[in-house]
């Protein structure tokens, strides 16, 4: 039982390039999230996903788009890298609805864009 | 004003000692909280969850006071292992969606 990993761990790219970023959680979760990490801000959520096929804007959605084709995954895509999109990448997963769910991130992607 | 706030820290603290961190949240609505734990370079993982009747597991004792919207976590006996930036997390109930403190770095030296 994995729990939730990503892909890559590990990324630089040139302003301008694209990337997508994977999560994949083997839990049946449905609710699934994405959140970006910088120093002194905390986790900030960008987009996630409430089912199969359903997207939602977070806190700082610019820049970013997802697709949740599957239940499993859920796929975070930069179409044009910006230095400001350097940070560290989580993605976490919940149960079915409930509010005190807790959430369990995979182990983040870290980066950096020159 | 950030929904979730936190000292920053560090906190720098001896082996055995006990310390206190505070979390202040704006949204009166706020229905769920949490302190997450974070190691160096590692994925937030949930340390507890916080009860209006205050709970305990181990060392670690959470209280929420509703009224004045602030959260604690208490450790006691502090280990070397402790050492780690504790998150204070609140659930609005808004599809599932956690809001995170900037996190409180402890570091237990011996």
């Amino acid at each position: 039982n994995a729990g939730v990993t990503q892909t890559p761990k590990f990324r630089v790219l040139k302003t301008g390039q694209s990337m997508t970023l994977l999560c994949a959680q083997d839990m049946n979760h449905e609710y699934m999230y994405w959140y970006r990490q910088d120093p002194g801000m905390g986790l900030r959520l960008i987009h996630y996903s409430v089912g199969e096929g359903t997207t939602a804007k977070g806190e700082v959605p610019d820049g970013y788009n997802v697709s949740r084709l599957k239940k499993q995954n859920f796929l975070l895509g930069l179409e044009s890298a910006a230095p400001s999109q350097t940070s560290v990448y989580f993605c976490a997963s919940s149960a079915i609805r409930g509010v005190a769910d807790t959430q369990y991130f995979g182990p983040g992607t870290r980066l950096t864009v020159l | 004003r950030k929904e979730v706030e936190q000292d920053p820290g560090p906190f720098n603290v001896p082996e055995g000692a006990t310390v206190a961190f505070n979390c202040t949240y704006s949204n009166s609505a706020s229905q769920s909280f949490f302190w997450y734990r974070q190691d160096c370079r590692k994925e937030p993982k949930l340390l507890m969850s916080v009860y209006s009747s205050g709970n305990e597991d181990g060392r670690f004792t959470a209280q929420l006071n509703r009224a004045s919207q602030y959260i604690s976590l208490l450790i006691r006996d502090s280990k070397l292992s402790d050492s780690a930036t504790y998150l204070c997390v609140v659930n609005n109930n808004q599809g599932g969606k956690l809001i995170f403190g900037q996190g409180t770095e402890l570091s237990v030296k011996p």
